[in-house]
């Protein structure tokens, strides 16, 4: 079982839509991080959390640490939201992050 | 400025040549990283500096040779690469090594023939 689990794989959806992609982890954590890959390659780093909820424009991420599981939501989606979106932890005091595989997002005009 | 500017964007290089990657920040971050990412895969961590010294080498083969010259830049020379070392290739830095934000680079995508 890996480490940092993502849902759903694959999510296509309409413009206008909300979407949700989840992430949950079975190990000891010092901070959650979302990210956005486009098809060309580059990361982007969207929010690093620790505790409770983080806003940015469309996007919004949360975190419970109790149930080790944190949700990304995009309001009102835009097909310039498509890309792969990806979680993944930070343990103890190296950035050494360790990913999940990935949601692929598309969303039709 | 919040770049992380990767020099090439694409190179294609054959297996006797020797090539560099070059990775570039302004934002005075203090550990930079070289991530390598195959297609639909994760990005893997090569090697992370930290105040321009080798902090974490992910038992990488010496045909990859990182270098960091000064707290703004980080290469990546490349000697007698292996077809199967093509991938993107990215950097990334955050301000120290640990629990804060990494910006990345856009990628070298290389391949070697």
């Amino acid at each position: 079982k890996n480490e940092v689990e993502q849902s759903p794989q694959n999510l296509t959806a309409q413009e206008g839509e909300f979407i949700t992609i989840n992430c949950s982890y079975s190990v000891g954590i010092s901070a959650l991080h979302w990210l956005q890959q486009h098809p060309g390659g580059g990361i982007v780093s969207l929010f690093m959390l620790s505790s409770g909820k983080k806003k940015h424009g469309r996007l919004i991420a949360t975190i419970n640490i109790q149930e080790k599981h944190s949700s990304l939501h995009i309001t009102a989606s835009h097909p310039r939201d498509s890309a792969v979106y990806i979680c993944a932890v930070t343990r103890g005091s190296n950035y050494q992050l360790i990913w999940g595989a990935g949601t692929k997002l598309i969303i039709k005009p | 400025d919040t770049e992380v500017t990767q020099t090439p964007k694409h190179l294609v290089m054959g297996m006797t040549n020797k090539k560099s990657l070059k990775c570039e920040q302004h934002m005075g971050h203090r550990a930079m990283y070289w991530y390598k990412q195959k297609a639909k895969k994760p990005p893997e961590l090569m090697f992370v500096y930290s105040y321009e010294k080798l902090s974490i080498n992910e038992s990488v083969p010496s045909r990859f040779s990182p270098e960091c010259p000064n707290s703004s830049l980080l290469n990546l020379h490349l000697h007698a690469l292996q077809p199967e070392d093509s991938a993107l290739y990215l950097c990334a830095s955050s301000q120290e090594e640990g629990l804060t934000e990494a910006f990345f680079g856009q990628g070298t995508r290389l391949t070697v023939v």
